[in-house]
């Protein structure tokens, strides 16, 4: 039984195209974020989601707007991609209050 | 959060003990340490973390110094699998506090 899972796995598209990427848990945590991590393997949150509520949005884009249709699901939809987008995109999930973060296996974007 | 200085790269033969040290000299108070490792190609997972004892679970033991600046995470036995990325983290105890990943040490596990 996978924790979190991410679709796609991989995924290439051209530059100004609009892509989503799908997150699930079934952990039955309340809080689910969004990593971006570039090509120099440096993790950086995205966004965080507390019961449907956006509590982290760090500097990022207007182009990415996540979606959490509920506790369970968080999606990232990205606009206008651009080259810059190319990186491996984690979605995580916990418990607010406590510090155990679980992780997907990732989705490889890359913008041509 | 409180920053963390970790060394780049390490080896370790299999079946030894690998220790991986990190430093947190601007640690406050209420800051637990945290250990993830992310194995090539893989999301991040969690390890261990602590306040100031030392904890001890099925992957791992943390030894956090007395003063709490710095902390070395232990693996016991490694084995190649536990080839892998280790991120120290340093996290307040406050539910929406983010955790930020530094560069990690690169543990690479010697046949």
């Amino acid at each position: 039984d996978t924790a979190v899972s991410q679709t796609p796995k991989y995924l290439v598209t051209q530059m100004g195209n609009d892509k989503s990427i799908k997150c699930e848990q079934n952990l039955g945590h309340d809080t689910m974020y969004w990593y971006k991590q570039d090509s120099k393997k440096f993790l950086k949150i995205m966004f965080s989601y507390n019961n449907k509520e956006l509590i982290i949005n760090e500097t990022v884009p207007n182009r990415f707007s996540p979606k959490s249709p509920d506790k369970a699901h968080l999606n990232l939809h990205i606009n206008s991609l651009e080259l810059g987008d190319s990186a491996v995109y984690f979605c995580a999930s916990s418990f607010i209050w406590t510090e155990t973060q679980y992780f997907g296996p990732g989705t490889r974007l890359l913008v041509l | 959060d409180a920053k963390t200085t970790q060394p780049t790269s390490m080896d370790c033969a299999e079946g030894r003990a690998a220790n991986l040290p990190c430093n947190h000299s601007t640690i406050s108070g209420n800051e637990y340490v945290y250990w993830y490792r992310q194995i090539h190609s893989q999301g991040p997972q969690y390890i261990i973390h602590g306040l100031k004892n030392n904890e001890t679970n099925e992957m791992a033991s943390l030894i956090i110094t007395e003063d709490r600046k710095s902390s070395t995470l232990i693996l016991p036995h490694a084995t190649l699998r536990d080839t892998a990325v280790y991120y120290c983290i340093v996290r307040g105890d406050f539910g929406n506090e983010k955790l930020t990943f530094g560069t990690g040490t690169r543990l690479t596990i010697i046949p």
